[in-house]
């Protein structure tokens, strides 16, 4: 099975970095996703880390360690629009489907 | 290209009711996906698969019955609706397995009541 925690909402000011955690308890860890959620809008794909290590694209940034079972997600000079739910979601097993579990989401408002 | 879309957008139905919900996708992606999402409970796996003619079971699937005729599009039936499946249900589809993203249709919110 799984156990995937995030906190539930954050708040940011526009401008600055802010840190989204994630840990989780899985079986088969097979890689972990994370995914932004607009308000009545579907998911959008963000980032994917297999191995330990950082992965930047532009500003957002995410890290793993599969030892800790941990990741986080990195956002730095926050925007408004910025203001969405962000899922951590981890992909169990070495073959078959890409199946992802979820985490519940962290709604973060950024604040002028 | 217009991603993956689905059919309808929202639906009211009354318990007991059936429907079908409908998910395309123009990528010529192998893997389609049937996702519901709740407040607190996040996106859990309701039924999969893996490519044209076939499905397999996901998270919850109990209610829930799919097909895959065609490799582009993915149908989701509920025979007889019950109130503990009003949620937004979202579609989605990939190219493979392993680091391949998903991508999400915008949603169908169903009511039932």
């Amino acid at each position: 099975g799984q156990n995937i925690d995030q906190p539930t909402e954050m708040t940011a000011t526009e401008g600055a970095i802010v840190q989204i955690n994630c840990t989780y308890q899985t079986s088969g860890f097979n890689g972990l996703f994370w995914y932004q959620q607009h308000a009545g809008e579907a998911p959008t794909f963000l980032s994917y880390n297999v191995l330990d290590g950082l992965e930047e694209k532009g500003r957002f940034s995410s890290f793993l360690s599969r030892s800790k079972g941990y990741s986080y997600l990195l956002l730095k000079e926050l925007q408004m629009k910025d203001s969405a739910s962000y899922l951590c979601a981890v992909r169990e097993g070495e073959t078959g489907a890409n199946n992802l579990f979820f985490g519940t989401g962290t709604r973060l408002t950024v604040i002028p | 290209n217009a991603g993956v879309t689905q059919t309808p957008k929202f639906r009211v139905l009354k318990t007991g009711q059936s429907m079908t919900l409908l998910c395309a996708q123009d990528m010529n992606h192998e893997y389609m996906y049937w996702y519901r999402q709740d407040p607190g409970m996040g996106l859990r796996l309701i039924h999969y698969s893996v490519g044209e003619g076939t499905t397999a079971k996901g998270e919850v699937p109990d209610g829930y019955n799919v097909s895959r005729l065609k490799k582009q599009n993915f149908l989701l039936g509920l025979e007889s609706a019950a109130p503990s499946q009003t949620s937004v249900y979202f579609c989605a589809s990939s190219l493979g397995s392993g680091g391949y993203e998903q991508y999400f249709g915008p949603g169908t919110r169903l009511t039932v009541t």
